[in-house]
């Protein structure tokens, strides 16, 4: 079975700061992990996606990601935030069956 | 674009009543979802369904739940005798693929149960 972790419920940042948001996943085979933002009042829209190419995956929207097995993490990075980020974030693993789940969600605020 | 459409954007229904939440997949998609977001709680998954039948299910999707795909378009789910914690954003989603393939989302159904 897989699961992902989100460290902080909450982040806010200031406008132009690093943006760095946690994910560290279970898996019992080798995951395929993925980056979903959610603005207000909308469905979830897809950022970004490891699929055991590249460990790092650059995303729409100025984010990356860095996959790294040993430590079980996919953390979401941006080197400068912009008010616009402010949405909720989701990270997601699948094995690869039907079977996405997703983490608990980071809030992510920009303040100006 | 193609995009994965719902509807009704919003439902508002009695407790004990049944409602049908409809969704239209994206057309040469092959791999169909419904999640449900609780407010201010995590999306969680209830079903998938593929080639006409459920692939997998949760434990949240019991037997008040049901889903189909009546017309080769549309694939619906069904809540039998709504509770009131069965509030939540309904999601669909498709995919084209299984291994590796991201979600596309639909923007979701507000259900909420008097």
């Amino acid at each position: 079975a897989q699961s992902v972790t989100q460290l902080g419920s909450h982040v806010s940042v200031s406008e132009g700061a690093l943006v760095l948001l946690r994910c560290n996943y279970s898996s019992s085979v080798p995951p395929y992990l993925f980056w979903y933002v959610q603005y207000p009042n909308q469905g979830l829209q897809l950022l970004l996606k490891y699929t055991s190419a590249a460990t790092l995956v650059k995303g729409i929207n100025g984010f990356e990601a860095e996959f790294k097995k040993s430590e079980t993490s996919f953390h979401l990075t941006k080197p400068s935030a912009h008010m616009s980020d402010a949405a909720e974030y989701f990270c997601a693993v699948s094995g690869g069956n039907n079977d996405m789940r997703f983490g608990a969600g980071t809030r992510l605020t920009v303040k100006p | 674009e193609p995009e994965v459409t719902q509807t009704p954007s919003h439902q508002v229904t009695q407790m004990g009543q049944e409602v049908i939440l409809r969704c239209v997949p994206i057309s040469n998609h092959l791999y169909f979802y419904w999640y449900r977001q609780i407010l201010g709680q995590k999306v969680e998954f209830l079903v998938s369904f593929y080639n006409n039948e459920i692939s997998e299910k949760s434990e949240i999707f019991d037997d008040q739940f049901s889903v189909e795909r009546p017309d080769g378009s549309n694939f619906t789910l069904k809540i039998r005798s709504t509770k009131l914690e069965d509030s939540a954003m309904y999601f669909c989603a498709s995919s084209e693929a299984l291994r590796g393939e991201e979600l596309f989302f639909g923007s979701g159904t507000q259900l909420s149960v008097l």
